[in-house]
């Protein structure tokens, strides 16, 4: 009963391709995120989202994409995928302004 | 902009000695703020959070906290670390935006 479950855990593409990483929580929150997390483990927020709201932090290339298919799913989209865009991506979700609870991320390899 | 800074990159200490963590904040209004461990190869945790009330929070762990309003400061304390303290500790506020982190601490416990 994983609070906030992505999946795949380690993904590992060639330069071009497309791959989604999905995100699920079950703790009912109103919030979810995706934040990037560099090999000098600088977490950098991706995006904020909720049923009424998508915050996108405007350094993110238009290569990346949420899609929520309801309140308690965002899924990640990589378009054209760069050896830039190797890294370790979380999801999260929190309530409101509250405490953010995080999956166990997946480290994105391209090659 | 509202943002949270750390100052210490890497943090050295021998079992038994004090710990104190920086961190600053820079936000206009309420703010929510967070102290997170990142166990290596792990997924983020919350070590505690402050929201309103008595300044000086504590958490899991033996950790605390204190803010401290007039140096826009939240800095965790901990008086004996211990080996398995060795981590990556993540300050982080939420405002009127998304969960935002700090570039993160890393600290090295050693025998």
């Amino acid at each position: 009963d994983t609070a906030v479950s992505q999946t795949p855990k380690y993904l590992v593409t060639q330069m071009g391709n497309d791959k989604s990483i999905k995100c699920e929580q079950n703790l009912g929150h109103d919030t979810m995120y995706w934040y990037k997390q560099d090999s000098k483990k600088f977490l950098k927020i991706m995006f904020s989202y909720n049923n009424k709201e998508l915050i996108i932090n405007e350094t993110v290339p238009n290569r990346f994409s949420p899609k929520s298919p309801d309140k308690a799913h965002l899924n990640l989209h990589i378009n054209s995928l760069e050896l830039g865009d190797s890294a370790v991506y979380f999801c999260a979700s929190s309530q409101g302004r509250g405490e953010a609870f995080f999956g166990q991320g997946t480290r994105l390899t391209v090659v | 902009a509202q943002s949270v800074s750390q100052h210490n990159h890497h943090v050295i200490l021998s079992e038994a000695a004090s710990l104190e963590l920086g961190c600053n904040y820079s936000y206009g209004g309420t703010v929510n703020l967070f102290w997170y461990v990142q166990y290596p190869g792990q997924h983020l945790q919350l070590l505690l959070k402050y929201f309103s009330g008595d300044p000086l929070v504590k958490g899991i762990k033996g950790f605390e906290a204190e803010f401290i309003k007039s140096k826009f400061s939240f800095n965790l304390r901990k008086p004996s670390v211990q080996w398995s303290d060795t981590a990556e500790y993540f300050c982080a506020g939420a405002g009127n935006t998304p969960l935002v982190f700090g570039k993160g601490t890393r600290l090295s416990v050693i025998a």
